[in-house]
Order: structure tokens, then C-alpha cells, then sequence
């Protein structure tokens, strides 16, 4: 899997979007962008992920650059229950090996402030 | 809602006692990892289960650690014997092994040995 670099941390005021960013500058062709939050004393939760087009879902819109070498994650109107450590993860889905498993770096930690 | 069920959510035993964590999958999931999360490490791979059968244990200490799914509803993750160097919380997830092949992830065992 391509090693991602993310802030430690960011902070975001309440009802603004939050824009996290992820590097990537070693990704692979055939390797997909995902993101994962965890909330504290929760499991990790899937929020989004994409090959190379923009993605949108009910939690967040995925930006992706053309040379795939880094992405964006959107929250569009952070709320207080947004605050949690996200990450930025690059594999290949259902490839085996090693890619069935999902590498966490340490993430950014969001505080969404009121 | 479907989600990964893991109990117990919290445990607390005393050096050397045998420690079982189990997982019920979501339904039609073939795929169950278990993770481990520390302070130190974060977020490691400890086995996952493709079909029930293990394809990958190589991040579990073979002494003291077993994973098994007897059935395709219950994955278990038992430690024998248990030291203090096992506290942490273990997550369940499951994957349907096609697509954009997401883990839903449990809330966790929160382990304490003392």
C-alpha cells in the first residue's frame, strides 16, 4: 500500500466545511483513495472512497487531483459531532494479500469548534 | 441498521486468565478481521477470515493468541494466557470481499489486564 501524509491535526468552526488533506505522491494506478473517521471509544467508521473521479455521499464529497498524488476530504457543514480522527487511506480493494487489510496511519485529528 | 456486534465491550481479568472476544459479522459478510488499538501501536492487523477459513494471522503472537470462526456468524479472538502487555481494544470488522470492498467496523472489547 502507498504511504499517505496528513496533518497531526486541524480545527474547523461549527457549520463551516472542513477540507482535510491526504499526499499520496506514490500511489499506484489501480489503487483507490479511502477515508475513515473514528470518533473517540468508537470503531473506525467508512466514510468515502474513489479511484480517480470526485466522489459525493451523504457524509462528504471526495476531491481527488488529476495526477492522483493528493486528495481532499470535504465535510460540507462540520458539526460538533464531526470532531475525530480521520484517515486517509490508499489499497487495492479485493486484490489479496496484503491489500485485504486496511493500514491507519496516525490521521488528522478534527476538532470542529462551536 | 446492520452492524458488527463484538462483546463483551469491556473486560477485566488478571494476568494469566484466558480472555474470549467474540464477533457476529454482518450477515452476508465473508470477510472478519481483527485489529488491535494502543496508544503506542494504533490501528494493527491482528488475523482476517475469508469464507471462514484464516488467511492471515501473521500480525497475532502465535503463543498466546487464537482466532477462529466456528460458524459464519460468530468470529472469536482468545488470548491464553493474558499479560498486561495485552490491554488495549480489539475491533471486529467485516467486508463483503466485492466492490469497494468497505469494513464495518464494531465498537470494540476494551481490554484491561491487571
Amino acid at each position: 500500500d502507498a504511504k499517505t501524509t496528513q496533518p497531526p491535526s486541524m480545527d474547523c468552526a461549527e457549520g463551516r466545511a472542513a477540507n482535510l488533506p491526504c499526499n499520496h505522491s506514490t500511489i499506484s494506478g489501480n489503487e483507490y483513495v479511502y477515508w475513515y473517521r473514528q470518533i473517540h471509544s468508537q470503531g473506525p467508521q467508512y466514510i468515502i472512497h474513489g479511484l480517480k473521479n470526485n466522489e459525493t455521499n451523504e457524509m462528504a464529497s471526495l476531491i481527488i487531483t488529476e495526477d492522483r498524488k493528493s486528495s481532499t476530504l470535504i465535510l460540507p457543514h462540520a458539526t460538533l459531532r464531526d470532531t475525530a480522527v480521520y484517515y486517509c487511506i490508499v489499497r487495492v480493494p479485493n486484490s489479496g494479500g496484503s491489500n485485504y487489510k486496511l493500514t491507519f496511519g496516525k490521521g488528522t485529528l478534527l476538532t470542529v469548534n462551536p | 441498521d446492520a452492524r458488527v456486534t463484538q462483546t463483551p465491550r469491556h473486560k477485566v481479568t488478571e494476568m494469566g486468565q484466558e480472555v474470549t472476544m467474540r464477533c457476529q459479522p454482518i450477515l452476508g459478510h465473508n470477510t472478519v478481521f481483527w485489529y488491535r488499538q494502543t496508544m503506542m501501536q494504533g490501528l494493527e492487523l491482528l488475523a482476517y477470515f475469508r469464507n471462514r477459513a484464516p488467511l492471515d494471522d501473521s500480525g497475532m503472537p502465535k503463543d498466546r493468541f487464537s482466532a477462529e470462526m466456528p460458524d459464519a456468524t460468530l468470529a472469536t479472538l482468545k488470548i491464553q494466557p493474558s499479560e498486561p502487555r495485552d490491554s488495549a481494544v480489539y475491533f471486529c470488522a467485516s467486508a463483503t470481499g466485492t466492490g469497494g470492498d468497505i469494513q464495518y467496523f464494531g465498537a470494540g472489547t476494551r481490554l484491561s489486564v491487571l
